[in-house]
């Protein structure tokens, strides 16, 4: 089975500083996309952003960036400048082969920001 | 601006009864999922659909049934319930394509099997 690995259960970081949060995943597929979900205390799953295995950049929507590393199969978000805000668990999740709502998700990263 | 709905939001269920959580889109998307999240884990893909009469399993398939009888519903269905079955469940839906921004989810059920 595909694995996802997220190896921070808990991270802090202090208001406007920026926060990595890590994600390797496994896969022999050259064709995979990798997503970051944000899970508020309120249970949604808010989509924050995507990167497609042969996406050249590393793809950036706002404050969040994906440090996307293919060779060694690691795609980790980085949040700047950090809000109370984005206290929250933070998902990393890859698509294999066929359709887009085939996740695999990681077990998560809570994220507390701090004043 | 309706997206994927999902019914009911909460739902207490008895040990061997039956009940089908309602994943409805608005968005004529062929691709639909269902996920289940436990305590302290991410979403498990539970089943599937590429469209309309096709389904398939995902990885935690067990005491869960499904069909698509149209591009809009893809219901989820419990039919003996069971204490291991008390969960979250997000029903996705997507156009196809692997960009992130064609992925949306429902607001999630909570379940609780007693």
């Amino acid at each position: 089975a595909q694995k996802i690995t997220q190896t921070q259960p808990g991270m802090f970081v202090q208001e406007k500083e920026a926060v990595t949060l890590d994600c390797t995943y496994d896969t022999s597929d050259p064709s995979y996309g990798l997503f970051w979900y944000k899970q508020p205390s309120s249970g949604e799953m808010i989509f924050l952003i995507y990167q497609g295995s042969y996406d050249q950049q590393n793809a950036t929507e706002g404050r969040y960036s994906l440090n996307f590393q293919k060779a060694r199969k690691s795609a980790n978000l980085v949040i700047s400048a950090s809000q109370l805000g984005d206290s929250a668990m933070y998902f990393c999740a890859v698509a294999y082969t066929g359709t887009a709502s085939k996740l695999t998700f990681g077990t998560g990263t809570r994220l507390q920001v701090t004043l | 601006n309706a997206g994927v709905t999902q019914t009911p939001k909460f739902q207490v269920l008895k040990t061997g009864q039956s009940m089908t959580l309602q994943c409805a889109q608005d968005m004529n998307h062929e691709y639909m999922s269902w996920y289940r999240q436990d305590p302290g884990m991410g979403l498990r893909l539970i089943h599937y659909s590429v469209g309309a009469g096709i389904t398939d399993q995902g990885e935690v398939p067990n005491g869960y049934n499904v069909s698509r009888s149209t591009t809009e519903d893809f219901p989820l269905r419990l039919l003996s319930a069971a204490p291991s079955q008390t969960s979250v469940y997000f029903c996705a839906s997507s156009s196809g394509s692997r960009s992130g921004n064609t992925i949306y989810f429902g607001e999630g059920s909570w379940l609780t099997v007693v």
